[in-house]
């Protein structure tokens, strides 16, 4: 039980366009999703807090208009980079929390995202 | 604000031998703490968690954690490594979660392990 899909699972894109990443809470529903950052041989750092129906909470120094995160149900969040640079390219992960156990968070595979 | 310390970069085990991976967090309150294990093309898989009672927690795989206040740490151990156990582990700590929030996690830097036939 608790998996977590993501969708894609790398993507290439150009300069200045946007990518959307899916995010799945498959057997569970999730009211809290979170999306991670995580550069090569790194950690994770937190992105942003996404809660069903709200707002998403952004960490600071995290811009809330390049990355739109939208949590439409208890089961998807997405991510959209937009007008992507190649700075942007990174490995970008989520986590969701079940909504009967919210102290615990159950990780997606992740996305590795390459702009060229 | 919250940190962890993962003080080993990298860690060379023999398979069969025993491993200990260190952490370190600073927290204000009492550490939600946990351990997460990331393979190679795969997302990061929940090890084991301590919230509150028993100091020793048992996880998944065979491995375990112990829980030091007075040393603000929660060190990761393994009797006997398999080869299968090669991956990044990572420290993560938290606090109780907020309604609307969740529980926001901290990651310590990961330890990548690597095993020796």
């Amino acid at each position: 039980g608790a998996v977590v899909s993501q969708h894609p699972s790398w993507v290439i894109c150009k300069s200045g366009t946007s990518v959307k990443i899916e995010c799945r809470s498959l057997d569970f529903q999730a009211t809290t999703m979170f999306w991670y950052r995580q550069f090569p041989k790194q950690s994770l750092m937190l992105m942003a807090t996404s809660n069903e129906g709200s707002k998403a909470t952004y960490e600071q120094g995290v811009e809330k208009d390049k990355f739109l995160i939208n949590h439409a149900s208890l089961t998807l969040s997405t991510l959209t980079v937009t007008s992507a640079h190649p700075e942007d390219s990174s490995f970008y992960i989520c986590s969701a929390s079940p909504s009967g156990s919210t102290d615990t968070q159950y990780f997606g595979p992740g996305t590795r995202l390459t702009v060229l | 604000a919250q940190s962890v310390t993962q003080p080993d970069i990298h860690i060379t085990v023999s398979e069969g031998a025993s491993l200990e991976l260190r952490c370190n967090y600073s927290y204000g309150a009492t550490p939600y703490l946990f351990w997460y294990v990331q393979s190679p093309g795969q997302g990061l898989q929940l090890l084991l968690k301590y919230f509150s009672g028993d100091t020793l927690v048992q996880g998944i795989k065979g491995f375990e954690a112990e829980f030091k206040r007075s040393q603000s740490s929660f060190n990761l151990r393994k009797p006997s490594v398999h080869w299968s156990d090669a991956a990044e582990y990572f420290c993560a700590v938290g606090g109780p979660p907020i309604k609307a929030a969740g529980n926001k996690l901290t990651f310590g830097g990961g330890t990548r392990v690597l095993v020796k036939p």
